[in-house]
């Protein structure tokens, strides 16, 4: 039980373009999720909690017209990365939670060409 | 405050060794100590954690050791494993608080076979 899934497992766009990245909690129902962002070597560095139905709550410094989330449904929350560059090539990490637990998916890695 | 300090950076340990990563904390209300283990190219997952009401959870060859005052927990694997090299990081959360989880910058572990 408590698997969260991401879609696309990996992502290679061209500057410029947008990419959505899919979080599902596939066997249960989660009010709260989480993006984070991951660096090579480094800790996981948290990007917003997503609530449903309800705006995004996000970290100092993260802009949020460029992460756009969206929490449509207690399955799914959805990150898009607007007007990408190659700077934001990393690997997006989605948790969700489940009695104060946090599962997490397996990661989206995205490459800005 | 809000930080989780995590030492070592990283770690080699002998195959059938106890490997121990120590983590200390400042923020008296935490009260959820995670550790995830982490795969390269992969998402974090739940290894072990500990409520502040015990000083030690063991799970297999996992073991998490909590000392209250000294705000400090430390994580020890026994008969350590080749497949046991990963990144592990350690955590804390204010269950009560609904509060994010704070992570420490992480052990990359190896194990010599």
């Amino acid at each position: 039980g408590a698997v969260v899934s991401q879609h696309p497992s990996w992502v290679i766009c061209k500057s410029g373009t947008s990419v959505k990245i899919e979080c599902r909690s596939l066997d249960f129902q989660a009010t709260t999720m989480f993006w984070y962002r991951q660096f090579p070597k480094q800790s996981l560095m948290l990007m917003a909690t997503s609530n449903e139905g309800s705006k995004a709550t996000y970290e100092q410094g993260v802009e949020k017209d460029k992460f756009l989330i969206n929490h449509a449904s207690l399955t799914l929350s959805t990150l898009t990365v607007t007007s990408a560059h190659p700077e934001d090539s990393s690997f997006y990490i989605c948790s969700a939670r489940l009695n104060n637990e946090q599962f997490f998916g397996p990661g989206t890695r995205l490459t800005v060409l | 405050q809000q930080q989780v300090k995590q030492s070592p950076q990283s770690l080699i340990v002998q195959k059938g060794g106890i490997s121990i990563i120590n983590c200390a904390y400042e923020n008296t209300a935490f009260d959820y100590f995670p550790w995830y283990q982490q795969f390269p190219g992969k998402g974090p997952a739940l290894l072990i954690a500990i409520r502040p009401d015990v000083s030690e959870k063991k799970e297999g060859r996992f073991t998490i050791s909590f000392n209250k005052s000294a705000k400090q927990f430390s994580l020890h694997i026994m008969d350590s494993q080749p497949g046991d090299s990963a990144t592990y990081f350690c955590a804390a959360s204010s269950m009560n608080r609904d509060d994010k989880i704070i992570f420490g910058k992480g052990t990359r572990l190896h194990i010599l076979p």
